[in-house]
């Protein structure tokens, strides 16, 4: 069956390092995958998409790779932010024109000031 | 602003007692989504909307399930409702001509 591994531990860094997350699947071949946050008790907020002929992928602080040989994404954030706390879920495209997506379960980032 | 819209943000029924959630856009989407989220857990999609056209995840249990009336609304009934069914509740929306998914703030129910 398809898979999705996120880091199930929190991830703890100081203020102005770079958090890197990562996002890990099995037994699928997505034609995209995409990264949402969520804050406690609220929707996910999409961020950034890469697709399958895509390595890399930046929006201001922000930058994704997608390595389909080893079906890894890593997400990463540089110069962060305490605002920047939040849970990060990664999502695959599970094919059709109706946009499913598979989540994954979702990395607890927490930025020390 | 365009937008998803959840109605209540928090529900709490009694055990077996039917629920209703509702769900309003304003972004035109032709797809819609019910995602149901536990603690610390992915969401999980039970059904979707593509148009008029339902479509329901091949886990989703019989007790859930949904309405939409129009383009803009969507309703998640929960005819009787377990302790196990306590948990958030996500709405989202896509265009079919697009990727993205726009979420709702969410309804989280609790069960007595």
């Amino acid at each position: 069956s398809q898979k999705i591994e996120q880091n199930s531990e929190a991830l703890n860094i100081q203020e102005g390092k770079t958090a890197t997350l990562t996002c890990n699947y099995t037994n699928y071949s997505p034609a995209y995958l995409q990264w949402y946050r969520q804050d406690p008790g609220r929707g996910p907020v999409f961020l950034l998409l890469i697709r399958e002929n895509e390595k890399e992928k930046r929006k201001e602080r922000l930058k994704v790779t997608f390595d389909t040989t080893l079906k890894q994404s890593l997400f990463h954030i540089t110069a962060s932010q305490p605002a920047d706390s939040a849970t990060y879920l990664c999502a695959l495209e599970v094919g059709g024109a109706t946009n499913k997506l598979i989540f994954g379960t979702g990395t607890l980032l927490a930025v020390q000031p | 602003d365009a937008m998803v819209i959840q109605n209540p943000r928090y529900q709490v029924t009694q055990f077996g007692k039917p629920v209703t959630l509702s769900c309003s856009q304003t972004l035109n989407h032709n797809v819609m989504y019910w995602y149901q989220q536990k603690s610390s857990q992915a969401p999980k999609l039970l059904f979707h909307y593509y148009d008029k056209d339902f479509n329901n995840e091949a886990d989703t249990p019989d007790n859930f399930q949904s309405r939409r009336p129009n383009t803009s609304f969507c309703f998640l009934d929960i005819r009787s409702p377990g302790l196990g069914d306590a948990a958030m509740y996500l709405c989202a929306t896509s265009s079919s001509q697009g990727n993205i998914q726009y979420f709702g703030a969410g309804t989280r129910l609790s069960v007595l």
